[in-house]
């Protein structure tokens, strides 16, 4: 089983801001298949990114991914208000497609 | 409008089961396969399992292994997942979501198992 790292566990930033998202995986993701999802409370999650890197329909360009061998980056590239919010990553180049624990970003 | 929605929250005693619903709307019901993932109170997310709606071929996550159970119903487009021997750390909201990479997710159903 695939185990993704992610980190930090939070980020405290300002709207504005850049924010870095880094997952590790303990191997190598097949094809880069890595997705990004981002959580608000209550709801269900909402993917960003695919393939590691391409956008999901509908998500604006402040969201970009990219990857590097088992290391991959989420980059929100100037924070709105409504980014606040979990985002996870997930794997699912191998079963059982496994997610990391989350990195949630706070208003500073 | 495509979309999932799922049935209404549940509360059930230990030991019991539960069966959740998923009904497709706005494609073609048997061309995605469809997972389901969960989550428990403040925790992430967690791979259940997949069913192949054209099929009914179903592939179980090893720790929800004998007992889960998906299912569906082409008929109506709805998927279902049954959970059996309830524990009180199946307490979570469980999520139908089409096919990788989860471009499309349902509003979650909220199982409580509590005595």
């Amino acid at each position: 089983e695939i185990v993704l790292t992610q980190s930090p566990g939070t980020l405290s930033l300002s709207p504005g801001e850049r924010a870095t998202l880094s997952c590790r995986a303990s191997q190598s993701v097949s094809s880069s298949y890595l997705a990004w999802f981002q959580q608000k409370p209550g709801q269900a999650p909402r993917l960003l990114i695919y393939g590691a890197s391409t956008r999901a329909t509908g998500i604006p360009d402040r969201f970009s991914g990219s990857a590097s061998a088992t290391d991959f980056t989420l980059t929100i590239s100037r924070l709105e208000p409504e980014d606040f919010a979990v985002y996870y990553c997930q794997q699912y180049g191998s079963s059982p497609w496994t997610f990391g624990q989350g990195t949630k970003v706070e208003i500073k | 409008q495509v979309q999932l929605v799922q049935s209404g929250a549940e509360v059930k005693k230990p030991g019991a089961s539960v069966k959740v619903s998923c009904k497709a709307s706005g494609y073609t019901f048997t061309a995605y396969y469809m997972h389901w993932v969960r989550q428990a109170p403040g925790q992430g997310l967690e791979w259940m399992g997949w069913i192949n709606p054209d099929s009914g071929d179903a592939n179980y996550a090893q720790k929800f292994q004998g007992r889960v159970t998906m299912t569906r119903d082409t008929s109506i487009r709805t998927a279902y997942m049954e959970l059996s021997r309830l524990r009180s750390d199946d307490t979570a909201v469980y999520y139908c979501a089409r096919d990788l990479p989860y471009g499309l997710w349902g509003q979650g159903t909220v199982v409580t198992v509590s005595s």
